[in-house]
């Protein structure tokens, strides 16, 4: 499975567009890259995923560049409800999806 | 929105006695999984569970663990002999055929071992 690393946390204001980035050198070649949002006291939510190039819905993008050894989640326009932590996870689908820590995203007023 | 949905929200027991959390997945999902997230600590991986047989399961799902399909819908976690230490969020999650929509999570079942 392949080791993801994010920064533990991120600041934010209000309105701004926040990147978080997830390192995971040693991805394998049927491995997705997934990204989820959790609240205190809830179960991860799905906002996520992608395996090469630009993905984008209608609440976040990711892109993945060509080595595919990061990604970077991106979120436009952060309210402070979209504090929270966020994940990265990479993994062949249908297989165990292991969470790392993730980045704890605070926004500010 | 189709939900995950999972039984009891919380749950206090004595060490010692057998817990099942129960969670009724997606209709037409096929993977389960089980994870469990002690308080202020990151989401760990218990089991996967595909066409009624486990496909993974992590070093945390010993022998006092168990997960099962009892009547084909209901997806249990069984702790025979709870210990303090297993007090955490439980959450259950599934996956459907189509894996773009990645996993949906249970709300979780909060486990206190008294």
């Amino acid at each position: 499975l392949a080791k993801t690393t994010q920064p533990i946390s991120m600041d934010s204001y209000e309105g701004q567009e926040v990147n978080i980035t997830c390192s995971h050198n040693n991805i394998a070649t049927n491995d997705y890259i997934t990204w989820y949002q959790q609240f205190p006291s809830q179960g991860p939510r799905f906002i996520i995923q992608g395996y090469k190039t630009k993905v984008t819905n209608e609440v976040a993008s990711l892109f993945i560049p060509a080595d595919r050894k990061s990604s970077t989640l991106s979120l436009p326009r952060v309210s402070l409800s979209d504090t929270a932590v966020y994940y990265c996870l990479v993994g062949d689908m249908g297989g165990d999806m292991r969470f790392g820590a993730g980045t704890r995203l605070t926004v500010k007023p | 929105e189709p939900e995950v949905t999972q039984t009891p929200s919380h749950q206090v027991t004595q060490m010692g006695q057998e817990v099942i959390l129960r969670c009724v997945p997606i209709s037409n999902h096929l993977y389960f999984y089980w994870y469990r997230q002690i308080l202020g600590q990151k989401v760990e991986f218990l089991v996967s569970f595909y066409n009624n047989e486990i496909s993974e399961k992590s070093e945390i799902f010993d022998d006092q663990f168990s997960v099962e399909r009892p009547d084909g819908s209901n997806f249990t976690l069984k702790i025979r002999s709870t210990k303090l230490e297993d007090s955490a969020m439980y959450f259950c999650a599934t996956l459907g055929q189509s894996l773009d929509d990645g996993y949906t999570f249970g709300s979780g079942t909060r486990l206190t071992v008294v």
